[in-house]
Parts: C-alpha cells; sequence; structure tokens
C-alpha cells in the first residue's frame, strides 16, 4: 500500500502562536510533497510543492514567510503556520506523490487547525 | 480562480440507480483528470483517472467519460451502493507542472437504500 500519515490530527491554539504540522510517507519514498488547505465546502486548494531538499514552491497568493515547508527527507515534509492568526483555521492535507503514474498521489487524512 | 468546477454541491440516488457526476474545467493545458472519493475527516484517496488522449476509462463500476471539446467530464458509478456515500472530487494536472492538482469544490453522493 502507500500510506501518507499527517500529526496531529486536530490542533486548537491561541491567536499568535505557531503550529507544526508534520506529513509522512510510512510505506514509500515521495518523490513530491504538496500541501492543500480546504475551507468549509470549498475545494481543496494548493498551498506548495515540497521536494526533498529544495525549497517550496509556493502558490499565488500563499505568504511563504508566514507557511514554512520543510522537506527535510523523502519521507517526511513539515508545515509551520507561523504566528497563525483565526483567519488561519482551517482543514490542512498533504500528499506525497510516489514514483510512477500519475495517480501515485497519495493523502494524508488531514489537521484539522482552530486559532482562537 | 476555479479552474475546476464541480456545480452540483450534492447528489441523491436510489440504491441501484445509476450516479452520474460531472466536472467542467477551464484550463486546456489539462492532460490529466483525476477522480477522489473523500469521507469526512479523512484525506481523499484515489478512484480514477483519464489521459487526455482518451475519452473513457472503465475500473469495475466506475466510469470516466471525458469530452475534451466540451472540457467537461463525469464519472458514472452503476449500480451506485449505499458505500459509494461520499463527497467525490474530480481534479486536474498538467504534465509538466509537477503533478500538482486542481480540485473542483467537490459534489456530496448520498446512495439511499
Amino acid at each position: 500500500g502507500a500510506v501518507v500519515s499527517q500529526h496531529p490530527s486536530r490542533v486548537i491554539c491561541k491567536s499568535g502562536t505557531s503550529v507544526k504540522i508534520e506529513c509522512r510517507s510510512l510505506d514509500f519514498q515521495a518523490t513530491t510533497m504538496f500541501w492543500y488547505r480546504q475551507f468549509p465546502k470549498q475545494s481543496l486548494m494548493l498551498m506548495a510543492t515540497s521536494n526533498e531538499g529544495s525549497k517550496a514552491t509556493y502558490e499565488q497568493g500563499v505568504e511563504k514567510d508566514k507557511f514554512l515547508i520543510n522537506h527535510a527527507s523523502l519521507t517526511l515534509s513539515t508545515l509551520t503556520v507561523t504566528s497563525a492568526h483565526p483567519e488561519d483555521s482551517s482543514f490542512y492535507i498533504c500528499s506525497a506523490r510516489k514514483a510512477g503514474g500519475r495517480e501515485t498521489q497519495y493523502f494524508g487524512p488531514g489537521t484539522r487547525l482552530l486559532v482562537l | 480562480d476555479q479552474q475546476v468546477k464541480q456545480n452540483s454541491p450534492s447528489l441523491s440516488v436510489q440504491e441501484g440507480r445509476i450516479s452520474i457526476l460531472n466536472c467542467d474545467y477551464t484550463n486546456s493545458m489539462f492532460d490529466y483528470f483525476l477522480w477522489y472519493k473523500k469521507y469526512p475527516a479523512e484525506g481523499p484517496t484515489f478512484l480514477i483517472s483519464i489521459s487526455s488522449i482518451k475519452d473513457k476509462n472503465e475500473d469495475g463500476r466506475f466510469t470516466v467519460f471525458l469530452n475534451k471539446s466540451a472540457k467537461h467530464l463525469s464519472l458514472h458509478i452503476v449500480p451506485s451502493q449505499p458505500g459509494d456515500s461520499a463527497v467525490y472530487f474530480c481534479a486536474a494536472s498538467v504534465g509538466n507542472s509537477g503533478y500538482a492538482l486542481n480540485f473542483g469544490k467537490g459534489t456530496s453522493l448520498l446512495v439511499t437504500p
């Protein structure tokens, strides 16, 4: 199989704090990892594309200084929401792409972030 | 700017009947299309895909049709089962973009017994 985990699954924090979300591919090495955000009843919006050992590529409108991505290894990427504010409350989902066909992108279970 | 659109937020179908989920796109550069199924509080799981060089792909009860001239694709599920109840996302990608996916807003399918 191809399993992707995310930790934590849910986090509640105070405004102004930073939150780190981990994404791991458990049984394969990911050539690329992606970070998405989903607001209620909206589509998953791509935030950034992350390759191991290089800087992440951010989508237009996503602040790279606010959403720090570190892709330390072929199985781990982290997203840090710095100085989180209530408007950052959302569902964050990562995916990891396995070498192979175009459908080999596997999603984590997501992290629900609530900023008070 | 939403490049992939699913205009029906919800669909209810009786068990045994056909479910048809529709998706439209605006970017003519998209060359690969995927359907994902998602349960609440879980990540999407891959269901079926189609390359732009094809107009149909079938996998068991699931068939995806692609009409490039209309920039439209649809997912057919037949026969529908209660376990198919979930949110279905249409996604598209461009081959040279690193395979990042552009998602629609999803259609919530409810299959009733």
